[in-house]
């Protein structure tokens, strides 16, 4: 039982313009998301999260959006880098922080100049 | 700061074999560690959680026989598969968190087995 779905395994996006990955989950009692970045080779980074209280959080060309009646996440990139090339991970937790989170499948962003 | 290594990064093996995999935090103490496994083109799952000097608290569905783990100190976990088979071929992961600080995971690069 997936409860973290990401149902776009890529996404090709030109440098410059806005990426959006989504995610979606079934379980409502998760109340902190998460984004992670993995790279080739190298473990999941963390990126920028959100708590259930929240529908919007920022941080630099990082934007996460929550729609908690739609049970749906999304990442916003902008402007989108060739260093921005990874997979990005969507993950939730039912205990309002970083423990025993639940992961989805992932999307491979590329960034082309 | 807060980097996690895995050894080895890959490992091939013959069925029946016993492989074990070293989670070390390099320059924090671990309060808790965590093994993951991925399979192609699907999410990471927890297999287990353990913290130093107690035994590891494992998911559902997994054996606690086969996959043995050691968390003998603050910055070492080692997982263990024993009498390996090739439907356990997959992407180990570990993570760790701090001793002081958040409980925000670190993750290391992650272990490839392939059983023959």
């Amino acid at each position: 039982d997936q409860q973290v779905k990401q149902n776009s395994p890529s996404l090709s996006v030109q440098e410059g313009r806005i990426s959006i990955l989504n995610c979606d989950y079934t379980n409502s009692m998760f109340d902190y998301f998460l984004w992670y970045k993995k790279y080739p080779a190298e473990g999941p980074t963390f990126l920028i999260s959100i708590s259930s209280i929240k529908d919007k959080n920022e941080d630099g060309r990082f934007t996460v959006f929550l729609n908690k009646s739609a049970k749906h996440l999304s990442l916003h990139i902008v402007p989108s880098q060739p260093g921005d090339s990874a997979v990005y991970f969507c993950a939730a937790s039912v205990t309002g922080g970083y423990q025993k989170v639940t992961f989805g499948t992932g999307t491979k962003l590329q960034v082309i100049p | 700061g807060a980097v996690v290594s895995q050894h080895p990064s890959w490992v091939i093996c013959k069925s029946g074999t016993s492989v074990k995999i070293e989670c070390r935090s390099l320059d924090f103490q671990a309060t808790t560690m965590f093994w993951y496994r991925q399979f192609p083109k699907q999410s990471l799952m927890l297999m287990a959680t353990s913290n130093e000097g107690s035994k590891a608290t494992y998911e559902q569905g997994v054996e606690k026989d086969k996959f043995l783990i050691n968390h003998a100190s603050l910055t070492l976990s080692t997982l263990t598969v024993t009498s390996a088979h090739p439907e356990d071929s997959s992407f180990y992961i570990c993570s760790a968190t701090r001793l002081a600080g958040t409980d925000e995971q670190f993750f290391g690069p992650g272990t490839r087995l392939t059983v023959l």
